[in-house]
């Protein structure tokens, strides 16, 4: 089946830099790919929405300067937390749409950010 | 606005014993439902769907949900659990003709020997 490779699947950083997250669709296509935050004990919540060679659309609340996405290909878009601080600490994962629906939706296995 | 409600953060179940995990969601207007299956180390896969028609479906692993418009609710069964079902279960609801999924905060199943 399809498959959605995320690295790093951890990574601890000091307060104050910039970590980056790649998210790479193996064996398909994916025109659009979605960044989801998950804190402890709380659901999977929608950061933003990229397309291949455009901008991101992000969701209300989410700052687009500090969460930068890039999705420079039809397999690879990443996640760049820049200037991070603790309260960015948490689960990000990434998914791959094949198709039009959302039944081929494909995750990647996520990433725990802790910022020191 | 939609929402969706799993009350149960963990369930432990015996092996062979029926489970059922709940999920409750909200929204004003029609939607698609999903159950999504995280195993350890791994990411989220989509266990069953109910997008229309027969309100009740399937996984090929045994497991099942039925939808119940009245109740707003889309709760996840299975008969006899196995050891190899330990992974945590996400309720997710869109909304018709939008792509974007709400989640809700999982259930951890675990299968005790």
């Amino acid at each position: 089946g399809a498959v959605v490779s995320q690295h790093p699947s951890r990574v601890i950083c000091k307060s104050g830099t910039s970590v980056k997250i790649e998210c790479r669709s193996l064996d398909f296509q994916a025109t659009t790919m979605f960044w989801y935050r998950q804190f402890p004990k709380q659901s999977l919540m929608l950061m933003a929405t990229s397309n291949e060679g455009s901008k991101a659309t992000y969701e209300q609340g989410v700052e687009k300067d500090k969460f930068l996405i890039n999705h420079a290909s039809l397999t690879l878009s990443t996640l760049t937390v820049t200037s991070a601080h603790p309260e960015d600490s948490s689960f990000y994962i990434c998914s791959a749409r094949d198709g039009g629906l959302n039944e081929k939706l494909f995750f990647g296995s996520g990433t725990q950010l802790s910022v020191l | 606005a939609q929402s969706v409600t799993q009350l149960d953060s963990q369930v432990p179940v015996f092996e062979e014993a029926p489970v059922e995990l709940r999920c409750n969601y909200s929204s004003s207007v029609s939607v698609y439902l999903f159950w999504y299956v995280q195993y350890p180390n791994q990411g989220l896969q989509l266990l069953l769907k109910y997008l229309s028609g027969s309100t009740l479906v399937k996984s090929i692993n045994g497991f099942e949900a039925e939808f119940n418009k009245s109740q707003t609710s889309f709760h996840l069964r299975k008969p006899s659990v196995h050891i190899s079902d330990t992974a945590e279960y996400f309720c997710a609801v869109s909304n018709f003709g939008n792509e974007k999924l709400t989640f809700g905060t999982g259930t951890r199943l675990t299968i005790i020997p």
